[in-house]
């Protein structure tokens, strides 16, 4: 039962450094989507999927880029890490976009940039 | 502008029912009423959602007012777990499009023993 799985759970990188971040999930749901959560805030999307083949850009796309080779996995790509990039980063699921369905989101990956 | 308001927090008795409100006083025809709920330092947890009818589930009671613009979540016998931050927002679909689940500040509840 594992839902949306997020790694890493903890990263530290120097400005500039690029890294991957990963987020699988096992339900075959169509709907995949990347938010970030600075302190005090609320989540603000970044990037999202329909399906395989096909990502769109959210609200904060500037420096992150997406792929969805498959169904399961949905990484985001950090190309040049700056310290404003720090923040915790979530990563959700849904069966669909239609009407009534519940994003399911994992336990996010908490990034800091020095 | 905020499409939804609620309380920055609340404090409710262990045992007890909690009662949020939320008012989305300009919410649209086709929009629903999402509750999602986010206990320190995890992620979203969904909990219920609702167009025009009361909903009742596993972990809640939503209740809508006729005219749509104002709704309570209900946690019949609340405890230390529920403790977190629960957003009431507002959306067309489960999150699919640009617009995504929009997350405000939400309502700190807090259940005292």
């Amino acid at each position: 039962n594992a839902g949306v799985t997020q790694t890493p759970k903890f990263q530290v990188l120097k400005t500039g450094q690029s890294m991957t971040l990963q987020c699988a999930q096992d339900m075959n749901h169509e709907y995949m989507s990347w938010y970030r959560q600075d302190p005090g805030m609320g989540l603000r999307l970044i990037h999202y999927s329909v399906g395989a083949g096909i990502t769109d850009q959210g609200e904060v796309p500037n420096g992150y880029n997406v792929s969805r080779s498959t169904t399961e996995d949905f990484p985001l790509r950090l190309l040049s890490a700056a310290p404003s990039q720090t923040s915790v980063y979530f990563c959700a699921s849904s069966y669909s976009t239609a009407k009534g369905q519940p994003q399911h989101f994992g336990d996010g990956t908490r990034l800091s940039i020095l | 502008d905020a499409k939804t308001t609620q309380p920055p927090s609340m404090d409710c008795a262990e045992g007890r029912a909690a009662n949020l409100p939320c008012n989305h006083s300009t919410i649209s025809g086709n929009e629903y009423v999402y509750w999602y709920r986010q206990i320190h330092s995890q992620g979203p947890q969904y909990i219920i959602h609702g167009l025009k009818n009361n909903e009742t589930n596993e972990m809640a009671s939503l209740i809508i007012t006729e005219d749509r613009k104002s709704s309570t979540l209900i946690l019949p016998h609340a405890t230390l777990r529920d403790t977190a931050v629960y957003y009431c927002i507002l959306s067309m679909y489960s999150g699919g499009g640009a617009d995504g689940l929009t997350f405000g500040k939400g309502t700190h509840l807090i259940i005292q023993p």
